[in-house]
């Protein structure tokens, strides 16, 4: 049973540029969440992908923006990139329990590092 | 604001000792408390995760202890070995009020010498 995947592993971009970063959920996921992890710090919540819409968001700007299919996969997009992009991309699944317990948790993909040159 | 701090930021421990790593949070919403194990280049690993209706639960040779009236969470690593040095972060969630969006702390980097 295949895991988080996410592709690519490594990007490097300049500032100014668009980027698309994907993500394939855990098997019998249906929920996707985007994270931001910059170096040293903990992961920051960017958004949260169900059933093909967003369905909440956290504080990052309009420059990010995603997509959810109909497969459950997903994409980030960040449009005019800033040196401060730069960090780990994470993708996380989960299964939309409805209120049950236990699968409330999130697996995480291997990340990809974006560097904005 | 930081809704999850977490302490200390790094801790260097002798192999076999015991790895002990703090958090605290403020949002009285949450009700799902996992640590996640992060090696360089890696996603995060879920670890072990608590829910508030239990003081402590344990798995091998992690344990999560929770004082909710302190709204205080820890990990303990018993017999803590080489193979554990990574980045541990603590995490808190709602389901009903934030959909599970994960809250980080800021994490811990742990070394175990051998």
């Amino acid at each position: 049973d295949a895991g988080v995947t996410q592709s690519p592993t490594h990007l490097i971009k300049t500032r100014g540029q668009q980027v698309t970063l994907r993500c394939s959920p855990k098997s019998g996921h249906d929920t996707v969440s985007w994270y931001q992890q910059a170096l040293g710090q903990g992961p920051q919540f960017i958004f949260q992908y169900y059933e093909e819409e967003e369905r909440q968001r956290g504080n990052f700007p309009d420059r990010f923006s995603g997509h959810q299919f109909p497969n459950y996969s997903s994409e980030l997009n960040v449009n005019a990139l800033l040196l401060g992009d730069s960090a780990l991309y994470l993708c996380a699944s989960s299964a939309d329990s409805g209120g049950a317990y236990l699968t409330d948790t999130q697996y995480f993909g291997p990340g990809t590092r974006l560097t904005v040159l | 604001q930081q809704q999850v701090k977490q302490s200390p930021q790094s801790l260097i421990v002798q192999k076999g000792g015991i790895s002990i790593i703090n958090c605290a949070y403020e949002n009285t919403a949450f009700d799902y408390f996992p640590w996640y194990q992060q090696f360089p280049g890696k996603g995060p690993a879920l670890l072990i995760a608590i829910r508030p209706d239990v003081s402590e639960k344990k798995e091998g040779r992690f344990t999560i202890s929770f004082n909710k009236s302190a709204k205080q969470f820890s990990l303990h690593i018993m017999d803590s070995q080489p193979g554990d040095s990574a980045t541990y972060f603590c995490a808190a969630s709602s389901r009903g009020s934030t959909l599970g969006r994960l809250y980080f702390g800021r994490g811990t980097q742990l070394t175990v010498w051998p």
